[in-house]
């Protein structure tokens, strides 16, 4: 069974870092291109990272570039989003999402991030 | 990176169809068929629809079909039911390598 589970969510000022994880289980996660997508609680889905297989092909939102890292470690199956720089403006529940042929197909339970002093 | 346009609302009555139309203001959205259709139930993760503009995946109801003319992509829910009612994201693949999300509709069941 295809699994994504977020954690790192958390409280954090304005002007702090945090890291997200994804882990996942029941497929090869090393085949696969990933995806962070974020909601603000009442608001719609916006879409924030994509990062391949290898890592050698990383694109961003332009809300998120230059603060947001995206990276892996396919030996522990694990997606990341560093997070630096962080707004009020960046809360939102954050979601992993498997990408097969550009769309997403499995998505994690989302891990909440709020950002307020 | 602007969203999507996506009605807000659409209703309609158990076993009536509904459409949810999807227009982007670029070319950028006409020169691939990379639509999907995301279903959100509230609290919970988006689930795939639709992808590819009109395929189904395993398991989603053939009640649930897709389809785009030019730069207007559409969901369209048959014998709509309970069930159904439920935010509908849609989001296509760009010619920058990046993905846009639609504004979201939330479907209501009379």
């Amino acid at each position: 069974e295809v699994q994504l589970v977020e954690s790192g969510g958390d409280l954090v000022e304005p002007g702090g870092s945090l890291r997200l994880s994804c882990a996942a289980s029941g497929f090869t996660f090393s085949s696969f291109w990933f995806h962070w997508v974020r909601q603000v609680p009442g608001k719609g889905l916006v879409w924030i990272s994509r990062i391949s297989p290898d890592e050698r092909t990383i694109s961003y939102a332009d809300s998120v570039k230059g603060r947001f890292t995206i990276s892996r470690d396919n030996a522990k199956n694990t997606l990341y989003l560093q997070m630096n720089s962080l707004r009020a403006e960046d809360t939102a529940v954050y979601y992993c999402a498997r990408d097969l042929f550009a769309y997403h197909d499995y998505w994690g339970q989302g891990t909440l991030v709020t950002v307020s002093p | 990176q602007s969203a999507l346009t996506q009605p807000a609302s659409v209703s309609g009555s158990p076993g009536q169809s509904i459409t949810i139309s999807c227009s982007a203001t670029s070319s950028d959205f006409g020169v691939n068929n990379h639509v999907s259709w995301y279903q959100q139930h509230p609290g919970k993760a988006p689930k795939l629809m639709i992808y590819d503009v009109d395929y189904r995946p395993s398991g989603v109801s053939s009640r649930f079909s897709g389809s785009k003319s030019g730069n207007t992509a559409s969901l369209t829910i048959s014998g709509l039911q309970a069930e159904d009612e439920a935010d509908y994201y849609c989001n296509s693949y760009t010619t920058s390598n990046t993905y846009v999300f639609g504004t979201g509709t939330k479907v209501t069941v009379l």
